[in-house]
């Protein structure tokens, strides 16, 4: 059981430049969410998707476009980066349709540099 | 709306010695409460939540915090620190009308001197 994947673990971008980052989970679980994580500001909430097919978005969704491929991965593209998107981006997901109580399991990070 | 504060960006503690972290939340209704940890280069893993029911909770590692409505706080504590316990601590509030709306404190830095 490997729990949450993400990849690639680190990237260096230039302004510009788009990519895609990869999160799959094997544990089933029907809900997915994208974090980035800046110093001083804790975790906020990119994109989720409460079940294959459907996303919605958080708190700092721009810049960003999410999809939600199958039941096990979920994938964050930014088209044209830019330096403010320089981040660690976390992958999560939950077990059931979006609760306020359900655990969060979290994977490693992508971190992301932007110049 | 609701949020959530931690008091302290760092806390520095003697190995042996009382760990208190503090967490204040702002939510209109009966919140869920949570403690997350991060380990250094590591995703966030869960300590401990409340969710209903008897206000002290136990997590893991010896960790447990204590739900203070008159307080509005959710402060972590463990009673004897080891070295091992180093690490980013997180505390999140959600409502219970608001699905999936997890909000993260801005985190607290835990570090254990010998």
């Amino acid at each position: 059981n490997a729990g949450v994947t993400q990849t690639p673990k680190f990237q260096v971008l230039k302004t510009g430049q788009s990519m895609t980052l990869q999160c799959a989970q094997d544990m089933n679980h029907n809900s997915m969410y994208w974090y980035r994580q800046d110093p001083g500001m804790g975790l906020r909430l990119i994109y989720y998707s409460a079940s294959e097919g459907t996303t919605d978005k958080g708190e700092v969704p721009n810049g960003y476009n999410v999809s939600r491929l199958n039941k096990r991965e979920f994938s964050l593209r930014l088209e044209s980066a830019a330096p403010s998107q320089t981040s660690v981006y976390f992958c999560a997901s939950s077990a059931s349709l979006p609760s306020s109580w359900d655990t969060q399991y979290f994977g490693p990070g992508t971190r992301l540099t932007v110049l | 709306a609701q949020s959530v504060t931690q008091l302290g960006s760092h806390v520095s503690v003697s190995e042996g010695a009382l760990v208190l972290l503090r967490c204040n939340y702002s939510s209109s209704v009966p919140p869920y409460l949570f403690w997350y940890v991060q380990y250094p280069n590591q995703g966030l893993q869960l300590l401990l939540k409340y969710t209903t029911g008897a206000t002290l909770v136990k997590g893991i590692n010896g960790f447990e915090a204590e739900f203070k409505k008159s307080e509005t706080s959710f402060h972590l504590t463990k009673p004897s620190a080891h070295m091992s316990d180093a690490a980013e601590y997180f505390c999140a509030v959600s409502e219970r009308s608001s699905a999936s709306k997890i909000i993260f404190g801005s985190g607290t830095r835990l570090s254990i001197r010998p």
